[in-house]
Order: structure tokens, then sequence, then C-alpha cells
């Protein structure tokens, strides 16, 4: 158990909609990162937050934005589904935002778009 | 910019034998190297990283890594390996001094560890 949670484990939705999902970090834990998992892209770095700031943005599109909050957990929005967004997302954290230190992963949550 | 290949997708192997995963990286700059691994259904684990010093580096469940500058390469290895190593390895980058940490990673190599 890395100590970060995700929420919820699994989602299934249709095309068109909107889902939100969570991520609490690690107690401590300033850096929040967000990334996909999919079979065509591979595992991919979408965006990070250092104490409530955006830090670094990576392939992530327009429909999809992130936050996070004073309690430094994070949620990632993603609307107007498609297809191809099925896919896992990861969230890790870790306790700043130097190079150096370990990156701690959720369990993912797995995102199916129908 | 970065980028990470690992040359294998695949990799099947006989428990007790040696095994080696491949991974080579591009980048204009200076970057850490990280090996993680995901086991069926889980999220990723640290096994080992690079930041500097000794080009050899152990880590945990007896894997160990060797970076090599001059071929760009950062490959994983284990003696002898046990049915419960089978999962999904990445080979992950980090610019030194990008501010933030984020990681690229490889496409995965699969491990199958058989019996």
């Amino acid at each position: 158990d890395s100590g970060v949670t995700q929420t919820p484990k699994h989602l299934i939705t249709a095309t068109g909609q909107r889902v939100t999902l969570r991520c609490s970090p690690r107690s401590g834990d300033l850096s929040v990162y967000w990334y996909q998992q999919s079979l065509d892209q591979g595992l991919q770095f979408l965006i990070h937050y250092y104490n409530g700031e955006e830090r670094a943005k990576g392939n992530i599109l327009e429909r999809f934005s992130a936050q996070q909050f004073p309690d430094l957990h994070s949620e990632l929005n993603l609307s107007s589904l498609e297809l191809g967004d099925s896919a896992l997302y990861f969230c890790a954290s870790k306790f700043r935002d130097r190079e150096v230190d370990e990156q701690y992963f959720g369990p993912g949550t797995r995102l199916t778009v129908t | 910019a970065q980028s990470v290949t690992q040359l294998d997708s695949q990799v099947p192997v006989f428990e007790e034998a040696p095994v080696e995963l491949r991974c080579n990286y591009s980048s204009s700059v200076s970057v850490y190297l990280f090996w993680y691994v995901q086991y069926p259904n889980q999220g990723l684990q640290l096994l080992l990283k690079y930041l500097s010093g000794s080009t050899l580096v152990k880590g945990i469940n007896g894997f160990e890594a060797e970076f090599n500058k001059s071929q760009t390469s950062f490959h994983l290895r284990k003696p002898s390996v046990h049915i419960s190593d089978t999962a999904e390895y990445f080979c992950a980058v980090s610019e030194r001094t990008s501010n933030t940490g984020k990681l690229i990673f490889g496409q995965g190599t699969t491990l199958q560890v058989k019996p």
C-alpha cells in the first residue's frame, strides 16, 4: 500500500459524459501527478500540481482539467468523453517537487467509455 | 525533450534463469533514471533509481541496473528470477532541473516467468 488513494476504482460511462477522478496523496505530500495509461499511448504524464499550483502540463487534452485543493487532494475532470479516453488513470504523490524524490503511485482508476 | 525506448515488449524466461530488460533514452539535458514495476491490477512501485555516483544501482527484490552514459542506456538485470517477478516493467527518466520531477516512461516490458 503506497498510501495514495484513488476513487473510484472503476468507472463506466457513455460518450459525451463528464466524470471526476479523485486522488488523496500520502499524508504530508505536496506534489500530485496525474498519468494516463492506455494501450495506444502507453503511460503518459498529464499534469503536476505542487501545493495547489499547477507546475507542469504534459499531453493533457483541453477537455481535461485538474486542480489541487487546500487539503492537497486532487481531482481530474474529464469532459465530452470519447471512446479513446478509456484508460487507466494514475495519481502519484511525493513530498516536494524535487526530481530526486520518489513518486508513490495510487492503484489507479479504470475508466471505460462506451 | 526526452524519450525512452524499451527494446523488448515481452520477455519470456524460465524460473531461476537470469534476465535483462533493456532501456535506452534520449535527452538533450541531464536526466535521472528510474525503473518501476507494475504487478497485475496494481499501481507502479519503484524498483531502483540512478541519480549520480556509481553506475551500478541496486534495488529491491534482487534487481540491479547499470547506467551507461555513452550508450544512453539503463538496462535492468536480475541473476535469478522467480515466478513472482512476473509483471510489467517500466523505464523512466526525469529531467534534472525541470523543477517538476515529471516522469517520462517507456512503453513497458512484460516479463513472463515460466515454471
